[in-house]
Order: structure tokens, then sequence, then C-alpha cells
């Protein structure tokens, strides 16, 4: 069966720090990749989206990067952080045009 | 643009009362509807899938319809128990990767 996995679990990270969470998933090969953001009485927001190595499409504008060195690696990062970027960051993958998620990483920019 | 809407924010209901959550949205072009359940902390748990060439999916006690010519999909949770407690979130798909989320709604099964 699949599984996907992120961490770290909780970070919390002083402005103007950079940032690098990972993804991982198993089970799967050639998988739909995608980071979303989750912050507080919002929905989620799409991120990036990946459909294969190397492949990247942002989705808005933003102080983020995303890379996908591996097939089932997704990495997000960031050269600086910014208080807005406080939030709960949500891994997927998809199958057969459903998504299934990641545990999350709860990030706090201080 | 897909966007996504769903009413009540919150709802309490007794153990063993029907829960009846309402979603729509806006392009009746819809790819596909899939619901979600994520509990405080955690990620998401995907519940159904409703393709657009389907008008419901069931699973156990919850049974999700999609209705494209009036732009709602409902998720019927049957017997609810105070584990069915959680926020349920839809999503539409306008295409094969991108979803467009509802804020939720959060849902109280009271002992």
């Amino acid at each position: 069966s699949q599984t996907i996995h992120q961490w770290p679990a909780t970070l919390v990270q002083p402005v103007g720090s950079p940032l690098s969470l990972e993804c991982t998933v198993e089970g799967t090969s050639n998988p739909n990749l995608y980071w979303y953001r989750q912050a507080a009485g919002r929905g989620l927001q799409l991120l990036f989206y990946s459909v294969g190595i190397g492949q990247i499409s942002s989705e808005v504008p933003q102080n983020l990067s995303a890379s996908r060195p591996q097939d089932r690696q997704f990495i997000l990062s960031s050269k600086k952080l910014l208080l807005s970027d406080s939030g709960f960051y949500l891994c997927a993958w998809s199958e057969n045009n459903e998504q299934f998620f990641g545990p999350g990483t709860r990030l706090t920019v201080l | 643009k897909q966007e996504v809407t769903q009413i009540p924010a919150a709802l309490s209901v007794p153990e063993g009362e029907n829960l009846v959550l309402n979603c729509s949205f806006t392009d009746s072009a819809i790819y596909n509807l899939q619901w979600f359940r994520q509990d405080p902390g955690k990620g998401l748990t995907s519940l159904l899938l409703i393709q657009s060439s389907q008008r419901e999916q069931t699973s156990g006690r919850l049974n999700a319809s999609l209705d494209k010519s009036s732009g709602r999909s409902t998720l019927y949770i049957a017997a609810s128990q105070p584990g069915d407690s959680a926020t349920y979130l839809c999503a539409g798909a306008i295409n094969d990767y991108k979803l467009s989320f509802g804020a939720g709604t959060t849902v109280t099964v009271r002992a």
C-alpha cells in the first residue's frame, strides 16, 4: 500500500532563516505531487505541483520554491522566511485523480 | 476558476442523528469532487471521490451526491457517532491536478 511521509512534524524558525520541508511517497511510481498551505481560518491553498522529476509548476507567486530531485521526493524550500509563511504545510500525491495527503508540517515563523 | 463554498461553517448534532453537509461550486464543468475529513492538527483523509460522470458514491455510513447542473454536492453521514467529530472539506477539481477547496464544516457529535 502507498504511504506518504512528511518531516519535520513541527518547526519553529526565526524570520529570515532558510526552510526545507521534505515529503516522500512509498508504494507508487511517477505520482503527481503537491504542496499545499493551510493558514489559520483559511482553506487549503495549492502552492506547487509536479508531474515528474524536475517538473515544477507554481500556482501563486511567493517566497517559496519547490524541487523534485527524485521520483517520490518533493521538497519545499525558502531562502529567507517571512512571518506570513507560518502555517500548516501539507504534501499530497494523486492516483486516478484522487488526492491523498500526508500528516503535515506545522511551521511557525517568529 | 472554481470557487467552492461550504455552509454552515460549524454544526453540532446529538449522537445517532444523520448528518447532512453541503458543498456548492461555481463551475459546472467540474472534473470531479472529493470529500475529505480533517482531525485537529492532522492531515486530510480522503473519504469519497465522485467523478463528473457519476451522481453519487457510497462507503459504509457515508454517501455523497453530485449535481453538476445545480453546482452542489452533499455528504450524508448516517447514524452519527462522537468519532465522526471533525472538519469535513469538499474540493472540486477543474482538471486532473488542481483542486479548489471549501473552508470546511466543523462537526461536533454530542454523546
